[in-house]
């Protein structure tokens, strides 16, 4: 079955330093891949999606994330964090269509994202 | 209103009492979903609905009853609940359900409290 895993239930970084949120997902076949931000009592936001084509994907507040078929990873970057950024995030997967399943989104534990001054 | 609003924001209830939340969809989109996010548990998808028809129910216990009038409206209602159901319920709308437009928009959610 379809899973999504991301490694560290809390990450934590300064103010200005590289922000990696790791995440893998377990298919032969490579899912559409997504990257959600939720900040505290609100829904999720949607930063970026792959889908296909080039596997460097650029996503709202300065985020992007990178494809790679090798490792089945999906990590998430940001060159520089910003106090704002500390949030919860979720990578998520949906089956492509024909792999014979409904193609709903399948996501992981979250990621706990700490900003220090 | 834009994109995925949900009311009420935050509700609190007895276990006897009767209550629903509501999901109002500005997309046009043809799915809906509920989910339920508990503290320190992953997303736990409920229900889904595609053109106002169930496709799916991950085994949600019956005192939870999702209705779906039409592809923008989508209630939950909620009856003798137990304490264990306190958590944030998000409504969340799809284009589609597979395919490549089928990222999902989420509500702000409903935070309920049982006692």
């Amino acid at each position: 079955a379809q899973s999504v895993t991301q490694l560290g239930s809390h990450v934590s970084v300064s103010e200005g330093a590289l922000v990696l949120l790791r995440c893998n997902y377990s298919s032969s076949v490579p899912p559409y891949l997504f990257w959600y931000v939720q900040y505290p009592n609100q829904g999720l936001q949607l930063l970026l999606k792959y889908t296909t084509g080039a596997t460097l994907v650029k996503g709202i507040n300065g985020f992007e994330a990178e494809f790679k078929k090798s490792e089945t990873s999906f990590h998430l970057t940001k060159p520089s964090a910003h106090m704002s950024d500390a949030a919860e995030y979720f990578c998520a997967v949906s089956p492509r269509p024909g792999s014979g399943n409904t193609g709903k989104l399948i996501f992981g534990q979250g990621t706990t994202l700490q900003v220090k001054p | 209103e834009t994109g995925v609003t949900q009311t009420p924001r935050h509700l609190v209830m007895g276990m006897t009492n009767k209550k629903s939340l509501k999901c109002e969809q500005h997309l046009g989109h043809n799915a809906m979903y509920w989910y339920k996010q508990s503290a320190k548990k992953p997303l736990e998808l409920m229900f889904v609905y595609n053109f106002k028809e169930q496709t799916e129910n991950n085994s949600v216990p019956s005192r939870f009853s999702p209705e779906c009038p039409n592809s923008s409206h989508l209630f939950l209602h909620l009856h003798t609940l137990q304490p264990e159901d306190s958590a944030l319920y998000l409504c969340a709308s799809s284009q589609q359900l597979a395919g490549v437009n089928n990222e999902q928009f989420f509500g702000p959610g409903t935070r309920l409290t049982v006692l």
